[in-house]
């Protein structure tokens, strides 16, 4: 199974703010790579597949880069409504694995 | 818009059969492919496999020789049984649509709201 980290694990952050969130693969997956917002109680919602292509519906202030085995979540201006926890999954290979989480919160 | 709602019973016990049936409205299960996901109280995401509407099916290996996937397509549903339940199972468990873009996966693009599913005697 392909395993990643992500890092931080939280970030303190205040609205306007850029933030960067990083997911590192155990091995290379290409672009096959998604992220995900996650409040809580509620399910996660699609921000961006194949790395850097914007899920429709979704705010142009976020957006995703890297390739291989190194991604990048990118919020350009924090919003109060993006403060939440982050997922990075592969679909490089089976089993599909997720991140272990980046969780956005208040400075 | 595509929706999906999972039914099924909040409470297992330990060693008996967890099963949660998933509807999807608003859409063909007959496209796509149609995931489980769960989610143990405060920690993070784990794929459970995923069916086809023609009845293909993935599985994770860690849970495979207990996991059971299947469609209904003459009622919209797909559902997950999985056997020999511990409190390890306990979790919220989510359906969820795998888009497709290309004819490749391209992330979960519509999920339900999730079901806590909690396993105790």
């Amino acid at each position: 199974a392909i395993w990643m980290t992500q890092s931080p694990s939280l970030l303190s952050a205040s609205t306007g703010d850029r933030v960067t969130i990083s997911c590192r693969m155990s091995q290379g997956i290409s672009s096959y790579l998604a992220w995900y917002q996650q409040k809580p109680g509620k399910a996660p919602e699609l921000l961006i597949y194949a790395a850097s292509t914007l899920q429709s519906g979704v705010p142009s202030r976020f957006s995703g880069s890297g390739s291989g085995t190194d991604f990048t979540l990118t919020i350009s201006c924090l919003q109060s409504e993006d403060f939440a926890t982050y997922y990075c999954q592969q679909y490089y290979s089976f089993p599909l694995t997720f991140g272990p989480g980046t969780k956005v919160d208040i400075k | 818009q595509v929706q999906l709602q999972e039914s099924g019973p909040g409470l297992v016990k330990p060693s008996e059969t967890l099963s949660l049936t998933c509807t999807v409205s608003g859409g063909s299960i007959s496209s796509y492919y149609w995931s489980w996901i769960r989610q143990p109280p405060g920690k993070g995401l784990e794929w459970i496999g995923y069916i086809y509407y023609s009845g293909s099916t993935n599985y994770n290996p860690s849970l495979k020789s207990r996991v059971t996937i299947s469609v209904d397509t003459s009622k919209n549903q797909f559902s997950l049984k999985l056997s020999s339940v511990t409190a390890a199972d306990t979790a919220v468990y989510y359906c969820a649509s795998q888009q497709l873009v290309r004819g490749s996966l391209a992330g979960n693009d519509y999920w339900g709201q999730g079901t806590l599913v909690t396993v105790s005697s």
